[in-house]
């Protein structure tokens, strides 16, 4: 069974702070994602990673890092957090090889920022 | 660019009555198409997948080439299937683009 983990399910932060947003996947997959996730616009892809210290802009990047020092962990970063970042955050993992695969997701983190 | 739509944010029935959930797609290329589902308080997970010509929990999708479309229907609704369900299209592994999603609500 597939396992994708993130840090915390809830989070508060002030404008300004760093925030560091973590997850881990327990199954050797290649593909890592993070996602912002509002009512009306769906999921967004903010930065992939299709490997080790390798990244991607997604649709939706500014204001946001990322890190992935190891294969299993991918970390975003909010530099400096601002109100409109405020938003459920999603994590996936997906293989790749034959075919296509299913994204898996974590249980997300809600973040506010105040 | 590559679009996903689905044109009903919201969409209720009640128990027993069909339901398909749209979904079209601008996509160059020929995409695998998935649909997800989200229920209440759980993590987004996948329903179906085109490929498999499957039918999961009752429900089936059927991609048309000719209208770009991957509408999803199940013929008799239950409560339980009360969820967030979001299409999205795959190209290759290249692109990573959700629809909007659709609230359905099945009502009792």
């Amino acid at each position: 069974d597939v396992k994708v983990t993130q840090s915390s399910r809830y989070l508060v932060k002030r404008t300004g702070e760093k925030v560091f947003l973590e997850c881990v996947q327990d199954m050797d997959h290649e593909n890592m994602f993070w996602y912002r996730q509002d009512p009306g616009l769906g999921l967004r892809l903010i930065y992939f990673s299709y490997d080790v210290k390798m990244k991607e802009k997604g649709d939706i990047p500014e204001g946001y890092s990322v890190s992935r020092e190891k294969k299993e962990r991918f970390s975003l970063i909010l530099e400096s957090a601002s109100t409109n970042q405020t938003s459920m955050y999603l994590c996936a993992s997906q293989p790749v090889g034959d075919g296509k695969h299913e994204q898996y997701f974590g249980p997300g983190t809600r973040l506010t920022v105040t | 660019a590559q679009r996903v739509t689905q044109p009903e944010k919201l969409l209720s029935v009640f128990k027993g009555a069909p339901v398909e959930l749209k979904c079209n797609y601008s996509y160059s290329g020929s995409p695998e198409l998935f649909w997800y589902v989200q229920y209440s308080r759980q993590r987004l997970q996948l329903l179906l997948r085109h490929i498999s010509r499957e039918s999961i929990k009752g429900f089936t999708a059927d991609l048309n080439k000719g209208e770009t479309s991957f509408h999803l229907k199940k013929p008799f609704a239950q409560e339980e299937d009360s969820a967030m369900y979001y299409c999205a299209p795959d190209n290759y592994g290249q692109n990573f683009v959700f629809g909007p999603g659709t609230r359905l609500s099945v009502l009792p």
